[in-house]
């Protein structure tokens, strides 16, 4: 089974603070993982995903597959970063996806 | 640019009544899917559509949700008899194919059961 953990539902930073967001997975496979961002009152949107190994917004990601992890860090956090991340594992062989149970993250002036 | 569009935004229904979801997915994407998402929680996949067909369907209630996509395009999932525990977000999401393409999501409908 395929599984997704963020262990913390909470995380504060103050702005111009490095920002890291914890993500482990489980699965047995090559797993695709990306990371959506939902800002507030807006719809749930795709921030990154391993695949394309770019930085979005100051945001990146390394995928370890040793440690099954994906932890999203910015090295100097905005306040317009404050929003809900989720990670998510996709599936290649059924095509399903897997979301964590998200992490809100506050960036304090 | 082009959104997924959901309705109705918000629903308030008694339990023991049906209810239904529609999801108009971004023209010349191939896969849809369904999510529920139960606060403080992310969201839980409940049916995976490929074209009309239904690709996972694992995690969805048979007895008392069913989905469905009939031409390919818009999608509608119901809920009859809805219960307490269905109070949650209904979201719709759709990409272009089922592997490693982004999935653009709709704003949710927000279901109240009473």
């Amino acid at each position: 089974a395929q599984r997704v953990t963020q262990p913390e539902k909470l995380l504060s930073v103050f702005k111009g603070a490095p920002v890291e967001l914890k993500c482990n997975y489980s699965y047995s496979g090559s797993p695709e993982l990306f990371w959506y961002v939902q800002y507030s009152r807006q719809r749930l949107q795709l921030l990154l995903r391993h695949i394309s190994r770019e930085s979005i917004k100051g945001f990146t990601a390394d995928l370890n597959k040793g440690e099954t992890s994906f932890h999203l860090k910015k090295p100097f956090a905005q306040e317009e970063d404050s929003a809900m991340y989720y990670c998510a594992l996709h599936n290649t062989n059924a095509g399903k996806s897997t979301f964590g149970d998200g992490t809100t993250l506050t960036v304090k002036p | 640019e082009a959104e997924v569009a959901q309705s109705p935004r918000y629903k308030i229904t008694e339990k023991s009544q049906a209810v239904a979801f529609w999801c108009d997915p971004i023209s010349g994407h191939a896969t849809l899917y369904w999510y529920r998402q139960i606060l403080g929680q992310g969201p839980e996949l409940l049916v995976q559509f490929q074209d009309e067909s239904v690709v996972d369907d694992s995690q969805l209630p048979k007895d008392r949700f069913s989905a469905e996509r009939l031409k390919g395009v818009d999608s509608t999932l119901k809920i009859q008899p809805a219960e307490l525990g269905d109070s949650a977000m209904y979201l719709c999401a759709s990409s272009l194919g089922r592997s490693g393409y982004e999935q653009y999501f709709g704003p949710g409908t927000r279901l109240t059961v009473t």
